[in-house]
C-alpha cells in the first residue's frame, strides 16, 4: 500500500458526460501529480500541484481540469468525453525537500475510465 | 518541452541473462533520474534512483548508471529472474519542485 488513494477504481461512462476523479496523497506530501496512461501506453503527465498551486502542465486537453484543495487532496474533472478518453488515470505524490532533490514518486492504484 | 526516448520498446532475455535497458532525454538541466517498474495491473513503482552527482549506482542485482555529457543512462539487471518480468520506466526531473517526466517504457519478458 502506497498510501495514496484513489477513487474510483473504476468508471463506466457514456461520450458526452463529465466525471470526476479524486486523489488523497500520501500523509505529509504536498506535491500530486496526475497521469494518463492509455493500452498499452506510457505515463502520460498531465499536471501538478503543489501546495494548492497548481505548479506544472502537461498535455492536459481544456476538457480536463484539476484543483488541490486545502486539505491538499486533489480532483481531476473530465469533460465532453470522448471514445479516446478511455484509460487509466493515475495519481501520485511526493515528498518535497527544499536542498536535496528528491522525487520518489508514490502512486495511487489508479482510476480506469472506460468511455462508451 | 523535455523529450525522454527509451530503448528497446521490448526485451525478452532468458532466465540468469542481464538486461540492459538506456534512455536519453533532451533537458541538460535535469538532475534527478528515476527508474520505475510496472507488473500487469499494478501501480508503478520506484525500484532504483540515481542524482547528477553520481556516475553509478548499485542495490543487489540493479544497478544505474548516467552519463550527464550524452544524456543517457541506463538500468542493468543481472541473474534476471522471471519476477523480473514487466515494464520499466525511466524518467527525469530538474529540482524538487519540477514534474517527473517518463519515458514511453520498455516491456520485459524473463523467459525460465
Amino acid at each position: 500500500d502506497s498510501g495514496v488513494t484513489q477513487t474510483p477504481k473504476h468508471l463506466i461512462t457514456a461520450t458526452g458526460q463529465r466525471v470526476t476523479l479524486r486523489c488523497s496523497p500520501r500523509s505529509g506530501d504536498l506535491s500530486v501529480y496526475w497521469y494518463q496512461q492509455s493500452l498499452d501506453q506510457g505515463l502520460q503527465f498531465l499536471i501538478q500541484y503543489y501546495n494548492g498551486e497548481e505548479r506544472a502542465k502537461g498535455n492536459i486537453l481544456e476538457r480536463f481540469s484539476a484543483q488541490q484543495f486545502p486539505d491538499l487532496h486533489s480532483e481531476l474533472n473530465l469533460s465532453s468525453l470522448e471514445l479516446g478518453d478511455s484509460a487509466l488515470y493515475f495519481c501520485a505524490s511526493s515528498v518535497v525537500t527544499s536542498g536535496r532533490i528528491t522525487g520518489e514518486l508514490f502512486f495511487g492504484e489508479g482510476s480506469r475510465l472506460t468511455v462508451l | 518541452g523535455e523529450n525522454v526516448e527509451q530503448h528497446p520498446s521490448t526485451l525478452s532475455v532468458q532466465e540468469g541473462d542481464s538486461a540492459v535497458i538506456k534512455c536519453t532525454y533532451s533537458d541538460s538541466a535535469s538532475n534527478y533520474f528515476p527508474w520505475y517498474k510496472q507488473e500487469l495491473g499494478k501501480r508503478p513503482q520506484l525500484i532504483i534512483d540515481i542524482r547528477s552527482n553520481v556516475g553509478e549506482k548499485k542495490d543487489q542485482r540493479i544497478a544505474v548508471t548516467l552519463n550527464k555529457t550524452a544524456k543517457h543512462f541506463s538500468l542493468h539487471i543481472t541473474e534476471t529472474q522471471p519476477e523480473d518480468s514487466a515494464v520499466y520506466f525511466c524518467a527525469v526531473k530538474k529540482t524538487s519542485y519540477d514534474k517527473v517526466i517518463f519515458g514511453p517504457g520498455t516491456s520485459l519478458s524473463v523467459i525460465p
